[in-house]
């Protein structure tokens, strides 16, 4: 069971390149999310969906688009990439228990640098 | 005041020894609450869920004083093996939607 698992791991852009990061879960998860993680931030949600074919901003969407044509996967596209998006981008499935829960399983994360 | 709060340490422990850190929440609705563990340059893993009644999983014990908003973690015999960050994460959901906040976590290293 793969689990989580983020392509590309390690990625160094220029300023005003485009790229995508893809996302995919063999868990079955409805539930999907968009991470990014900076020193002392913490983990800031950018997108999620909560099922194929829906989307939803988190609390950092700008600069970034996402979409979910298929349950298993969950693509985290950068348009014309900036240096302030220099971060580590952690994608997530979502497990809902009974009681309503939400348990998250977390890819290995993807290294972007933006020169 | 941030919906989620953690002392970032870092919190430097003697192999052995027992160590506890706090983590508080604003919203008083929050329903789950949990705590996920993060190895250096590794991504956030899921250590333990917190019941209101308070959890125990071998070594580690969780609890949540809803009245004060506030969850905690104890270790006991602490580990080499259980440095890392600790991140605290605050789940509410209310007619299909939820939200989970995330803690900028507590860095913990165990000194040998």
């Amino acid at each position: 069971n793969a689990g989580v698992t983020q392509t590309p791991k390690f990625r160094v852009l220029k300023t005003g390149q485009s790229m995508t990061l893809l996302c995919a879960q063999d868990m079955n998860h409805e539930y999907m999310y968009w991470y990014r993680q900076d020193p002392g931030m913490g983990l800031r949600l950018i997108h999620y969906s909560v099922g194929e074919g829906t989307t939803a901003k988190g609390e950092v969407p700008d600069g970034y688009n996402v979409s979910r044509l298929k349950k298993q996967n969950f693509l985290l596209g950068l348009e014309s990439a900036a240096p302030s998006q220099t971060s580590v981008y952690f994608c997530a499935s979502g497990q809902i228990l009974a009681s309503g829960a939400n348990v998250l399983t977390f890819g290995a994360g993807s290294r972007l640098t933006v020169l | 005041r941030k919906e989620v709060e953690q002392d970032p340490g870092p919190f430097n422990v003697p192999e052995g020894a027992t160590v506890a850190f706090n983590c508080t929440y604003s919203n008083s609705a929050s329903q789950s609450f949990f705590w996920y563990r993060q190895d250096c340059r590794k991504e956030p893993k899921l250590l333990m869920s917190v019941y209101s009644s308070g959890n125990e999983d071998g070594r580690f014990t969780a609890q949540l004083n809803r009245a004060s908003q506030y969850i905690s973690l104890l270790i006991r015999d602490s580990k080499l093996s259980d440095s890392a960050t600790y991140l605290c994460v605050v789940n509410m959901y209310d007619f299909g939607n939820e939200k989970l906040t995330f803690g900028t976590g507590t860095r913990l290293t165990i000194i040998p």
